[in-house]
């Protein structure tokens, strides 16, 4: 079983609609959860992390955590064309951040 | 503003050669980290160091070793380089974790070529 499995995508969803984005994990020993947000040719910058179950809200991002199933989600309403990205969840293994292999999402107007 | 800088950010260097990549952060974090990204790999952990003088191997340390000797400064070291070292490094830094609320902060990165 891969540490971080995101579905590679791409994900496309129309201007407006609700991006959701999904990753598993397979450290239970991981205490936080990362997203970053990646832009072709640029490097990564954080979104948002979460440590508790439930769900985080942060403007138009909402992460959701279930340490149970081993399951972190990022919802991103009102979806834009400039979230048009690679989306890497990245649950913490001791001082370190495992990245998945992250997932295309392509908004289109 | 908070920053973490690569000495480069395109670098070709030939088969063999002893390659230094350098990584300076201002932000007085205890920990500094080196990945290298790849299509269809992801982000891989090479080494990461949480003191100065401290270091740890990540999940592909091969081929790879590590310098801290000053806070600010993280350095990747390709001993001998080979042309499967091509690729995008990228260092990073965090403060302690421990209910912390901060993720890393990247560089920019380095495209390193091996020819």
């Amino acid at each position: 079983q891969k540490e971080v499995e995101q579905n590679s995508g791409p994900l496309s969803v129309p201007e407006g609609a609700i991006a959701s984005l999904n990753c598993t994990y397979s450290d239970r020993g991981s205490q936080s959860f990362f997203w970053y947000r990646q832009y072709s040719g640029k490097s990564p910058e954080l979104i948002m992390f979460i440590y508790s179950n439930g769900d985080k809200e942060d403007g138009r991002f909402t992460a959701q955590l279930n340490k149970a199933s081993q399951y972190v989600s990022l919802l991103i309403r009102d979806s834009q064309p400039s979230d048009s990205a690679t989306y890497l969840c990245a649950p913490s293994r001791g001082t370190a951040l495992i990245f998945g292999k992250g997932t295309t999402l392509s908004v289109s107007s | 503003d908070v920053k973490v800088t690569q000495s480069s950010r395109y670098l070709v260097k030939r088969t063999g050669e002893k390659v230094f990549l350098e990584c300076v952060q201002d932000m007085d974090h205890e920990n500094m980290f080196w990945y290298r990204q790849d299509p269809g790999l992801g982000l891989r952990l090479i080494y990461f160091s949480y003191d100065v003088k401290m270091k740890e191997k990540g999940d592909i340390p091969e081929g790879y070793s590590v310098s801290r000797e000053k806070k600010e400064r993280f350095s990747l070291i390709l001993e001998s380089a080979s042309t499967n070292q091509t690729s995008m490094y990228l260092c990073a830094s965090s403060p302690p974790w421990g209910g912390s609320n901060y993720g890393y902060t990247f560089g920019s990165g380095t495209r390193l070529t091996v020819v």
